[in-house]
């Protein structure tokens, strides 16, 4: 069964570095989400991508926050100046076209920022 | 009041015994509705999906929507120990032949099926 990859599956860093983070969606999905867990937390929506651009952001997902679809297949979360209160994890979603598809999620990268 | 709630567990029950998970929710506009089920350290993994009122069957899974009383369930017929997880309803507005909604979790209730 065709299934959303994200890499790496843990990243640390230091406070004010640059990282980005890396999702392969399902290949015929068309729709393209990152969200995010705090530990112990729920799953918050960061923002979502169609057609090559931000269909819809969340007031978490400020400045600091960028994604990019650089080719067909990679979707990825960069997060500029990363702040101790960013370590959580990052968690890519697609869905294919059509209102009753659902989301599909991959494993998450876990960011730890020190 | 918060836009989904859901009852956050943990819940402990016995192997083979029959789960109620349930959610409410504030927002009239939310018509699709999903639970996913969650392994530590893992991403979220869509167990069943409905759109509107109504019961959907799957396996050991039932999932119940109620728009009326903004209210959602899913039940697990004979509990397995790989049953053992936490359960997140997830709900979105889904226009019309848009996607441009964005799902919103509930928080999660912890389960446990003791064998």
């Amino acid at each position: 069964e065709p299934e959303v990859t994200q890499t790496p599956s843990h990243q640390v860093t230091q406070m004010g570095q640059e990282v980005i983070l890396r999702c392969v969606p399902i290949s015929n999905h068309l729709y393209f989400y990152w969200y995010r867990q705090i530990l112990g937390q729920k799953v918050e929506f960061l923002v979502s991508f169609y057609n090559n651009e931000i269909s819809e952001k969340s007031e978490i997902f400020d400045d600091q926050f960028s994604v990019e679809r650089p080719d067909g297949s990679n979707f990825t979360l960069k997060i500029r100046s990363t702040k101790l209160e960013d370590s959580a994890m990052y968690f890519c979603a697609s869905r294919g076209q059509g209102w009753n598809s659902p989301l599909h999620f991959g494993n998450g990268t876990r960011l730890t920022v020190t | 009041q918060k836009e989904v709630e859901q009852d956050p567990g943990p819940l402990s029950v016995p192997e083979g015994a029959i789960v109620s998970l349930n959610c409410t929710y504030s927002n009239s506009a939310f018509q699709y509705f999903m639970w996913y089920r969650q392994y530590s350290r893992k991403g979220p993994e869509l167990l069943m999906y409905t759109y509107s009122s109504g019961n959907k069957e799957d396996g050991r899974f039932t999932a119940q929507v109620d728009k009326s009383s903004k209210y959602i369930s899913l039940f697990i017929r004979d509990s397995q120990p790989s049953d053992s997880a936490t359960y997140l309803c997830a709900m979105s507005a889904a226009p019309w032949l848009t996607s441009y909604d964005k799902v919103i979790f509930g928080p999660g209730t912890s389960l446990s099926v003791i064998p």
